[in-house]
């Protein structure tokens, strides 16, 4: 089992520059959801997806696209990149909607982690 | 808005005790708390599911309080092993299927 894949880990573009993070998982969970980690403001939700076919916003979804064709698959784009995306981003996943009732399937597995740097 | 955590770092010497925590302007339905060592992946900890609950991993518990919105880790006899960041997690209440994380405590263990 692989879990949660990520690529690239790192990634440096200069602003206006579009691009794709890639995050794959094997362990054929519904819940797949991006994150940003910046100094001081935690982990904050840019977009998630409870199935293949169905996305919705986070908390901070502006200049990020998604889509989910498969159970597996849940890339992030990166459409016109600018300086403020520069950050550390997280791909996790879960069986179930996270912090529901029930076992550890509710509980989020995170990918390695991308490292973007946008000059 | 993301729970709101306290202190945002705190450093201390191993065998000292430390709590963390974690305040919500929203009702919380379970807190989660992850743990995050420098340069990996936030790793899970434990759920607590109802207001009052408190749970023990090692030397790492935790407490719900569901009326004051508010969750606490307790940190006992820390190990260099505890160092890290530290966030709680919640599912958002108002009706998405959100997950949100608080703004994370960093803490350090000196030996």
């Amino acid at each position: 089992n692989a879990g949660v894949t990520q690529t690239p880990k790192f990634q440096v573009l200069k602003t206006g520059q579009s691009m794709t993070l890639q995050c794959a998982q094997d362990m054929n969970h519904e819940y797949m959801s991006w994150y940003r980690q910046d100094p001081g403001m935690g982990l904050r939700l840019i977009h998630y997806s409870v199935g293949a076919g169905i996305t919705d916003q986070g908390e901070v979804p502006n200049g990020y696209n998604v889509s989910r064709s498969t159970t597996e698959d849940f890339p992030l784009r990166l459409l016109s990149a600018a300086p403020s995306q520069t950050s550390v981003y997280f791909c996790a996943s879960s069986y179930t909607r996270p912090g529901t009732v029930g076992s550890g399937a509710n509980v989020l597995t995170f990918g390695a982690g991308s490292r973007l740097t946008v000059l | 808005q993301q729970p709101v955590q306290s202190p945002q770092a705190v450093i201390l010497r191993e065998g000292e005790d430390a709590v963390i925590n974690c305040s919500s302007s929203k009702a919380l339905y379970s807190v989660h708390w992850y743990r995050q060592k420098h340069g990996e992946a936030p790793v899970f900890l434990m759920i607590l599911l109802k207001g009052g609950e408190q749970k023990g991993h090692d030397k790492i518990s935790a407490s719900f309080n569901e009326k004051k919105q508010q969750s606490s880790l307790y940190l006992t006899a820390s190990q260099l092993s505890y160092s890290g960041t530290y966030f709680c997690g919640t599912p958002d209440t108002s009706g998405t299927y959100k997950y949100i994380f608080g703004t994370g405590t960093r803490l350090k263990v000196l030996a």
